[in-house]
Formats: structure tokens, sequence, C-alpha cells
């Protein structure tokens, strides 16, 4: 069992669409938890950065974290083509950087 | 201000050859990352430094080591390159590299090996 597993993918969804991408993971010493955005030929980019259980809201962007269920989330609302990327989420023992990446959802929004 | 700038873009190698790929963190940070990205999977931690000093390493071999100067700038060398190694190598810095640090990636760099 991988570390960090995520939706494959990829996902298309239309213009306008709330979208839900997930992953679970199996380290229960995760408590710090990221979502990155990476478009093609391009390195991720932070979104959201979450600390322990709970949720965090960011304009169309809501990160949900649920460490009972080693569960967390992503949302977008109202989502946009400019939206279509690749999305990672990363997770941290709290070890320096030592960032664990999921393989990513590709998703595609469709005007 | 520049962001993370990484050298060269794209190299290609062939197997046994030795590698070194450069980067250049934000004006200001002191902290340097590198992750290896195979295509269609998620990077994949190799090195962390911070002040010259290593702070972090990956499950990965003998054959890839990392430094850090004294204007924070990077080197990742990977040496007996694998048909394996082929990936975008990515580098990221932060302030002063705790968890809690935002990360900021580079383009990364495309290794090719044939």
């Amino acid at each position: 069992q991988k570390e960090v597993e995520q939706d494959p993918g990829p996902l298309s969804v239309p213009e306008g669409a709330i979208v839900s991408l997930n992953c679970t993971y199996s380290n229960s010493a995760f408590q710090y938890f990221m979502w990155y955005r990476q478009y093609s030929r391009k390195g991720p980019e932070l979104l959201m950065y979450t600390y322990s259980s709970g949720n965090k809201e960011d304009g169309r962007f809501t990160a949900q974290v649920d460490k009972s269920s080693k569960y967390i989330s992503l949302f977008i609302r109202d989502s946009q083509p400019s939206d279509s990327a690749t999305y990672l989420c990363a997770m941290s023992a709290g070890y320096g950087q030592n960032f664990v990446f999921g393989p990513g959802t590709r998703l595609s929004v469709l005007p | 201000d520049a962001g993370v700038t990484q050298s060269p873009t794209h190299l290609i190698k062939t197997r046994g050859q030795q590698v070194t790929l450069r980067c250049s963190p934000i004006s200001g940070h002191k902290s340097v990352s590198w992750y290896q990205q195979v295509l269609g999977q998620g990077p994949q931690f190799i090195f962390q430094y911070y002040e010259k000093e290593e702070r972090g390493r990956g499950n990965f071999p003998d054959r890839f080591s990392a430094r850090q100067f004294p204007n924070y700038s990077s080197e990742l060398n990977v040496n007996a390159l694998l048909l394996g190694d082929s990936a975008l190598y990515l580098c990221a810095s932060s302030l002063v590299g705790s968890s809690t640090d935002t990360q900021y990636f580079g383009p990364g760099t495309r290794l090719t090996v044939l």
C-alpha cells in the first residue's frame, strides 16, 4: 500500500461545477496537509495548507482534513477552465520539508 | 521578484554518465529541497538543505548527492545514470525550511537518460 493515495482521474467537469478531489493516507504521524496545483510543464504551486483536522476556506477553494479517517479533500466551487491542471496532495509529519506527495489527479474543466 | 530558477531546462544523457543540476532560490530563502517527479506521479523527496547543511534525505541511492553554496544556491549530482533516472527534477525554496514554511517550486529540469 502506498503511503498516500489519490483518485487518479482524469476528471472532466463542465464549467461552473463543484469539483471534489480526495486523498487517503496510511501514516498517522502526518499532521501538515497541503494541496498543490501543477500546470503542464510547470512546477507545483501551493494552493492550500492545513494543520491537523478541520476545514479551511480560501475563495473558491475549501480544504478538509479528517485525521480519524486518514482522508483529505479539496473542493473547488464554480470551477473555471483555468482550473484545468493536475492537483497534488502532500503531507508531512513535521520533519523539515520531507513532504510525501500523492500521484496527482488531472482535472479538465470544459467551457 | 524572480522566482526559483533551475538550469538547464532539458538534458539528455546516456546510461553511466554523470549529471549536475542547478537551482537558485528566491532571494532571502535559505532552504532548498530537491524532488524527483516521474511522469504520471507526484514529486518524491530527495534532499533538503538549510544554511548549507543537509537537513533531510529521502530514500534514494548514494548515486544522488547535493550541496548548498554560501549564496544558498544548490546543485544536485547524479552519478552512474540509469534509465530509471529519467524524470523531472524539481527544486523548491523556502525561508527557513520548516514544515509550516511555504515551498516555492521552480519549473524543473527534465532529464532524459538513453
